[in-house]
């Protein structure tokens, strides 16, 4: 079956150190991916998509993420963390067509920042 | 421009009634997604609109059903409502609905407890 698999429910990094966020996906395909940040109380915001092309992308607030389609994986990094990044994170898929294109989550990790 | 605006952000409801949630895209926006969240099964896809005609569903019951109005605003309605219907549903705009295309912009949620 398609699933999306965020394989660290939470984590916890020092303010300033470096962070990686691991997503890994299962479709047979290349697949539409993205990554979305959801603070406290609020809806979900996208920080970076993979549609084709270079496969390392640039997002908002400092994160990037690399496709490595030998791995099915697309993991979101970020070189130094501030405290205000910490929210829950969630890895998403865009299925074909075969799957009515249809957006699949992954569970989230909780990112706590300590100072 | 303003974003994807869901109202009410908060409604409280006991078991058996039933619950309406609206949803405004953000203008231009033709598609609407709608997903239900909660802490233990993390976000499940609902349904999805575009141009008045549902072009994807979720494996919800029909308690849960939508609609949207030829101005793309979008309605969710769950009737009967069980206690694990408690959840933060989110409502989510994109232009168009094509593989590739599925940039969700997400509203703030509307909390629903059911007592």
């Amino acid at each position: 079956a398609q699933s999306v698999t965020q394989p660290d429910i939470h984590i916890t990094v020092s303010e300033g150190a470096s962070l990686e966020l691991r997503c890994n996906y299962s479709y047979g395909a290349t697949p539409y991916l993205f990554w979305y940040v959801q603070s406290p109380g609020q809806g979900l915001q996208l920080l970076l998509k993979y549609f084709s092309g270079d496969t390392l992308v640039q997002g908002i607030k400092g994160f990037e993420a690399e496709f490595k389609r030998s791995q099915s994986s697309f993991n979101l990094r970020k070189p130094s963390v501030h405290w205000s990044d910490a929210a829950e994170y969630f890895c998403a898929v865009e299925m074909g067509m075969e799957y009515g294109n249809k957006l699949v989550f992954g569970a989230g990790t909780i990112l706590r920042v300590k100072s | 421009k303003a974003g994807v605006t869901q109202t009410p952000r908060y409604l409280i409801k006991t078991r058996g009634q039933q619950v309406t949630l609206s949803c405004s895209p953000i203008s231009g926006h033709r598609s609407v997604s709608w997903y239900q969240q909660t802490p233990g099964q993390g976000l499940q896809f609902l349904f999805e609109y575009f141009s008045e005609t549902q072009r994807n569903k979720g494996n919800f019951p029909g308690r849960f059903s939508g609609r949207q109005f030829s101005n793309s605003r979008s309605e969710m309605n769950v009737s009967t409502l069980e206690l694990g219907d408690s959840a933060l549903y989110l409502c989510a705009s994109s232009l168009a609905y094509t593989a590739g295309a599925n940039v969700l912009t997400f509203g703030a949620g509307s909390r629903l407890t059911v007592l």
